[in-house]
């Protein structure tokens, strides 16, 4: 079947502008991640949804940073007044429900640069 | 907060020997542990997952894990290595939050 799906795969933008990310998970999945993962790193996480609700956002860096799943299917994150830092692959997982010993299914990533 | 440690960023390993990756968590409650392989421009894919059970883990591709609490680690072995295990690995650690932390990744080259 068809997996975790995100477009752009790429992302040039200059600094200051705005994008946003999407995000289509897995059918049926209610649980939804977004994590970012920076060159030489393990993804960081971001942020979690539980249905249409960020269950957890505690990973955001800052409030230039948001996301909605606004049908509890598909998701957005949105970047505001971009950075040169924001530079980065950013991952969305889906998972059939919300549980911690749940596997995690990952999209390809959207890299996103800023010049 | 839990966190994991990967040591030395790459790992050469010639084909047929063993392939061993370590890592070392840090949890205040038992820990949730995984391994997740990304191949080039590939999403990262579950090989095993340790959830409290049995603490030997069997994954896909001949991949195993054992965990050790008193050793605080997850490492994780397969016998024999092949040129298709030449990708990034990454261990994990979720404490009970719906969130995964992950450690920097091991680059596995494999020498013909």
């Amino acid at each position: 079947g068809a997996g975790v799906s995100q477009t752009p795969s790429n992302k040039v933008t200059e600094k200051g502008k705005y994008v946003e990310l999407r995000c289509d998970p897995i059918s049926g999945h209610t649980a939804l991640y977004w994590y970012r993962q920076s060159l030489g790193q393990g993804p960081e996480f971001l942020i979690y949804f539980q249905g249409t609700g960020a269950a957890d956002d505690s990973g955001l860096p800052n409030d230039r940073f948001f996301a909605v799943r606004p049908e509890g299917s598909v998701s957005t994150l949105k970047i505001q007044r971009t950075e040169r830092g924001d530079s980065a692959v950013y991952l969305c997982a889906s998972s059939p429900v919300g549980v911690p010993y749940y596997e995690q299914y990952f999209g390809p990533g959207t890299r996103l640069t800023v010049t | 907060a839990q966190s994991v440690t990967q040591l030395g960023s790459h790992v050469s390993v010639s084909e047929g020997a063993l392939v061993l990756l370590r890592c070392n968590y840090s949890s205040s409650v038992p820990p949730y542990l995984f391994w997740y392989v990304q191949y080039p421009n590939q999403g990262l894919q579950l090989l095993l997952k340790y959830t409290s059970a049995a603490t030997l883990v069997k994954g896909i591709n001949g991949f195993e894990a054992e965990f050790k609490k008193s050793e605080t680690s997850f490492h994780l072995t397969k016998p024999s290595a092949h040129m298709s295990d030449a990708a990034e690995y990454f261990c994990a650690v979720s404490d009970g939050n719906n969130r995964l932390a992950f450690g920097k990744g091991n680059q596995v080259v494999v020498i013909p």
